[in-house]
């Protein structure tokens, strides 16, 4: 009973290297989000997925790419790290609708020296 | 632009009853959640009520609405020191898809 699974969990990473995070669920769902998390400042959507092979940008995408080439998968790219880029990443998915609620990884803490 | 607040910190003895307030901006919100995250963990979701009820109880968690206000609130009765985590509150919008807004989330300390 995995639900969403988030590699790795921890990563520490110089300044303009890349890495790819990666999320993977297994409930079928359709919607999937990567959301960044920063002491006082709640969660904050970076981009989300509706379905698969479809991306969209959310509150804050800048520096980040994703790909949803597998309905299962949602992979979020760091292109070249800023030490900005320095916070708790989470990935979350739910099923189409209105009230359908979120689930949750367990999140990657991504430091960038 | 959509926003919500809450209070950062809350400190309770264990058995008291803990209250933790939220306001939010969009009106059009239908469904407002409560979720929780102990350290080192995503979110769980405690509870959710929809915007056309006043109140939600779910064994020691209750949920009071009051739309007018944009204020919800989540009482936990009989706090226990496992309730210590942080706790947020998000609404639910449509923007070209169904997103949450979430809170910066309170932390609730429950002290022996």
């Amino acid at each position: 009973n995995a639900g969403v699974t988030q590699t790795p969990k921890f990563r520490v990473l110089k300044t303009g290297q890349s890495m790819t995070l990666l999320c993977a669920q297994d409930m079928n769902h359709e919607y999937m989000y990567w959301y960044r998390q920063d002491p006082g400042m709640g969660l904050r959507l970076i981009h989300y997925s509706v379905g698969e092979g479809t991306t969209a940008k959310g509150e804050v995408p800048d520096g980040y790419n994703v790909s949803r080439l597998k309905k299962q998968n949602f992979l979020l790219g760091l292109e070249s790290a800023a030490p900005s880029q320095t916070s708790v990443y989470f990935c979350a998915s739910s099923d189409f609708g209105e009230n359908q609620p979120q689930h949750f990884g367990d999140g990657t803490r991504l430091s960038i020296l | 632009g959509e926003d919500v607040e809450q209070s950062l910190f809350l400190s309770v003895r264990e058995g008291d009853s803990s209250v933790i307030n939220c306001t939010y901006t969009d009106s059009s919100s239908t469904y407002l959640y409560w979720y929780k995250q102990e350290p080192g963990a995503g979110l769980q979701l405690l509870t959710y009520i929809f915007s056309n009820m006043d109140m939600k109880q779910d064994q020691r968690l209750t949920v009071l609405l009051n739309k007018k206000d944009k204020h919800l609130s989540l009482r936990i009765a009989d706090t226990q020191t496992g309730d210590s985590a942080i706790y947020f509150c998000a609404e639910s919008i449509w923007d070209s898809s169904y997103k949450l807004i979430f809170g910066s989330g309170t932390r609730l300390l429950v002290r022996p």
